[in-house]
């Protein structure tokens, strides 16, 4: 299995919504991470999880919470979001977040705020 | 400050032709690794080459190959034969140690397109 799955493929959520993405892979990789890609542009860092611990935080808005439950799964909680935050959110995986290995990445999640 | 520039923003090419994808990195750090990465329609990015710092030798996989020249900071793809399927967006990608860890920064991105 060498599989990224995210759900829900495409999300319309309000501006006063409370909403997660989900994040699930059975590869055994110990680094995960969330992503935002706007239209045309290329894919962003927010998060970096490594061993189900936050490593990295690019300065993300607390309206995005990332959580980990363990170390298959990857959550985007998401809250108060604005209409700028309408994105593919895009989540990777890799064997570890040493440097020197490729990530595989989901089919992201379109996400829409209105 | 790490960068990696593609200047190429869309490349339109008909099928059967040979193309040349380039990416031009900057980064003070002398561990780092190259990537290049695909994405289609679907979105998911597919992996499609890892390089490190130390190590130059140009690469062929079927159709694709990839010069590393670390003497220009460039990290080149080419795509021979190009076919209908290889119509994507094609990101080249820089990876260096930060604090707290690895990190990946993209290129803005090549949009292929290969007529039939």
């Amino acid at each position: 299995d060498t599989e990224v799955t995210q759900t829900p493929k495409h999300l319309v959520m309000g501006m006063t919504n409370k909403k997660s993405l989900k994040c699930e892979q059975h590869m055994g990789h110990r680094a995960m991470y969330w992503y935002k890609q706007k239209a045309k542009k290329p894919p962003e860092l927010m998060f970096v999880y490594s061993y189900e611990k936050l490593s990295i935080n690019e300065s993300v808005p607390s309206r995005f919470s990332p959580e980990c439950p363990n170390s298959s799964l990857l959550n985007l909680h998401l809250h108060a979001l604005q209409p700028e935050d309408s994105a593919l959110y895009l989540c990777a995986s890799s064997h570890r977040d040493s440097g020197n290995t490729e990530a595989f990445f989901g089919q992201g999640t379109r996400l829409t705020v209105v | 400050a790490q960068k990696v520039t593609q200047a190429q923003t869309e490349i339109s090419v008909v099928e059967k032709e040979d193309v040349t994808l380039d990416c031009v990195y900057e980064t003070r750090d002398t561990t780092y690794y190259l990537f290049w990465y695909k994405q289609p329609p679907s979105g998911e990015l597919v992996f499609l080459i890892r390089r490190n710092s130390f190590d130059e030798q140009n690469e062929i996989s079927g159709r694709y190959s990839w010069n590393f020249q670390k003497s220009t900071s460039s990290f080149n793809f080419t795509i021979t034969a190009s076919q209908v399927v290889d119509s994507a967006v094609y990101f080249c990608a820089l990876e260096g140690f930060h604090t707290g860890g690895f990190k990946t920064i993209f290129g803005a991105g090549t949009r292929l397109f290969v007529k039939a």
